[in-house]
Order: structure tokens, then sequence, then C-alpha cells
């Protein structure tokens, strides 16, 4: 089945340093979402990239889709310690649209 | 109205117990989910209702078992369950748009301890 992996598993940065998790699948994604889930608490949508080499930014988080549409990446600049959390990628494939894969998880600590 | 609310946030019950979990959204989407996550591990799919049918089930035992009543409503009946189900359990909703576009909202979970 499919599988998607995400490194690091764990990171810890100083505040104000940048930030990427990598995220990859070992099957072509119709698409590609991530999500960020605080400490007890649950899944929160943050974008979606649909086209190969899409980019998309959101203030200090930048969204990478790959041309070949098996990897994705998420840069978060000077990071602050409300981006601590738990960034999850989840893919969906080509053939069942309503089935979405979590990736493994990148879990980020943020020291003042 | 973005959200998707379950009820209720904690249960703990033993392994003879029958419970049900519940899911509500207003949002008008028509696919729901019910996703487990244990800790430290991403959600895991266990069943989607699209258009008030069971369209996927990713072979879950017997002991969980789903109930859509109508196109706001999830339930998730439980019975007989073991200590290893004890997990953040998890729903969701979509639209259903176009297939590469369907954007999933969580609820805040059911946190379930089996004893």
């Amino acid at each position: 089945g499919q599988q998607v992996m995400q490194i690091p598993q764990y990171q810890h940065v100083q505040e104000g340093e940048d930030f990427t998790t990598y995220c990859n699948s070992s099957t072509t994604l119709s698409n590609i979402q991530w999500y960020k889930q605080r400490p007890g608490g649950h899944p929160v949508f943050l974008i979606q990239l649909v086209k190969s080499g899409e980019v998309k930014k959101q203030k200090r988080l930048t969204f990478q889709f790959g041309e070949a549409k098996k990897n994705s990446s998420l840069h978060i600049t000077a990071t602050q310690t409300t981006d601590v959390g738990t960034y999850f990628c989840a893919g969906r494939s080509s053939g069942g649209y309503q089935k979405v894969t979590f990736g493994t998880g990148t879990k980020l600590q943020v020291i003042p | 109205d973005t959200e998707v609310t379950q009820t209720p946030k904690h249960l703990v019950m033993g392994m003879t117990n029958k419970k049900s979990l519940k899911c509500e959204q207003h949002m008008g989407h028509r696919a729901m989910y019910w996703y487990k996550q244990k800790a430290k591990k991403p959600p895991e799919l266990m069943f989607v209702y699209s258009y008030e049918k069971l369209s996927i089930n990713e072979s879950v035992p017997s002991r969980f078992s789903p109930e859509c009543p109508n196109s706001s409503l999830l339930n998730l009946h439980l019975h007989a369950l073991q200590p290893e189900d004890s997990a953040l359990y998890l729903c969701a909703s979509s639209q259903l748009t176009s297939g590469r576009t369907d954007t999933q909202y969580f609820g805040p979970g059911t946190r379930l301890t089996v004893l």
C-alpha cells in the first residue's frame, strides 16, 4: 500500500532559526495536504498543493510540491514559539480520491 | 461555520461496555471520516461515508461499528473493545468537491481509554 514518510522525525530549533520538513511518498500523488497538530490538539488544515512543482506561501511558511508529485516540503522562516507542534503531510493517490494517507509527521520544538 | 464537533471529549470504558462516539458538522459536507490516532503516530483512516453510504472500510475489526444517520451526523459504536484500542478518535468531514481538491476538516477528537 501507499506509504508516506517524513524526515526528520523530531527537530529542535532555537527561536528565529529556520525549519524544514520533507515528505516522500512511495506512489505518485494527485495532491498533498499539510496539517499542523498542536500538543493535545487535533490536525488543523494548513494548505493543499495540486500541481506539479507548485509553490505556495503563507506568511513565514513555504510549501512545495515536487515535479514528480511524489514529494513535498514545508519550510518555516524565523520560527516562533507558536510554531511548536507536529506537522503532517497527507497525500491523496490518483485512484481513490477519498482516501488520504498521512505522513509519519515531524515534531517541532522551538526553544525560546 | 467550519466546525466539526465531537462528543464526548474523553471516555473511559471497560472491555465489556458498549458506548458510542458522536460527530456532527453543519458545513453541508457530504463525506465524513473516522480516524484513529495512537500517541506519537499519524492518524489512520478507519471508515469513510460518502452521501451517507459507507464507501471505505479499512479492514477495521467488527467491534467498531460506524453509522451515518444523516448527512450531518456520524457515530462510531464501540463494543467489547481491547486495551490496545485506547487512542484519540478523530472525525473529519469534506465537501466532496472534484477529487483532487477535496479538503478534510477535523474535529477535536474523543480520547478513549479502555480498561
